[in-house]
């Protein structure tokens, strides 16, 4: 049973230090998204790549965050430096080829402080 | 600005009973939507989708229907299971870039009473 995966599950982190959210999509898949989720803005789209391009990053704050995937298999999620107001549930989505439909890792829970 | 909402943030029904969501969009463009399933601590899970060219489309328990003249979306779900209890969102979507890039509405609340 293919499945996105994510790590960490669970982060807790002081005010100014970098954190590193990672993904592994669905082997095959050609598109991968992240997502940040909070009870104030629900799910927001953060950035997408297609073929490890970067296509759009616009839902993201240019000064601390980045995101690249260095290889098919691993996308990267990096806040630096991280502030209270970045906590939050981190979604990483890979979607196959030729379809719509992405499927959703399990989610960083990230928590600053 | 466009955007995606909900009309009912919670919804609570016995089971067996039939449950309906609603979720309005607001962009005449969208010609894509999705209905989304979230339990608590789980990322958001692919239910069903309709493309604008349809107004009804069924799988398994479940139908969307698509009335795009008052630009509103519903997710049916028959015979409510206590297993259905979860979140569930909406999301009109934009093709980019050779994808298709979701907007997600605020979601609403299942809750299904044994």
């Amino acid at each position: 049973d293919a499945r996105v995966t994510q790590t960490p599950r669970h982060k807790v982190t002081e005010m100014g230090q970098e954190v590193t959210m990672r993904c592994q999509p669905i082997l095959g898949h050609n598109t991968v998204f992240w997502y940040r989720q909070t009870m104030m803005q629900g799910l927001e789209l953060l950035a997408y790549f297609r073929n490890r391009a970067p296509l759009d990053d616009s839902g993201m704050p240019k000064d601390r965050f980045s995101a690249e995937m260095p290889d098919a298999t691993l996308a990267t999620l990096k806040i630096q430096p991280s502030e209270p107001r970045d906590s939050a549930v981190y979604f990483c989505a890979s979607g196959e080829r030729n379809t719509d439909t992405q499927y959703f890792g399990p989610g960083t829970r990230l928590t600053v402080l | 600005g466009e955007s995606v909402g909900l009309h009912l943030p919670t919804l609570s029904v016995q089971e067996g009973d039939n449950s309906i969501i609603n979720c309005a969009y607001s962009n005449s463009a969208s010609d894509y939507f999705i209905w989304y399933k979230q339990e608590s601590g789980k990322g958001p899970q692919f239910i069903i989708d309709i493309r604008s060219n349809m107004d009804k489309r069924q799988g398994q328990r479940v139908t969307v229907l698509l009335n795009k003249t008052v630009k509103h979306l519903s997710l049916q779900i028959a015979a409510t299971q206590p297993g259905d209890s979860a979140v569930y969102f909406c999301a009109e979507n934009r093709a980019s870039g050779g994808s298709y890039i979701p907007t997600f509405g605020r979601g609403t609340s299942l809750i299904v009473h044994p």
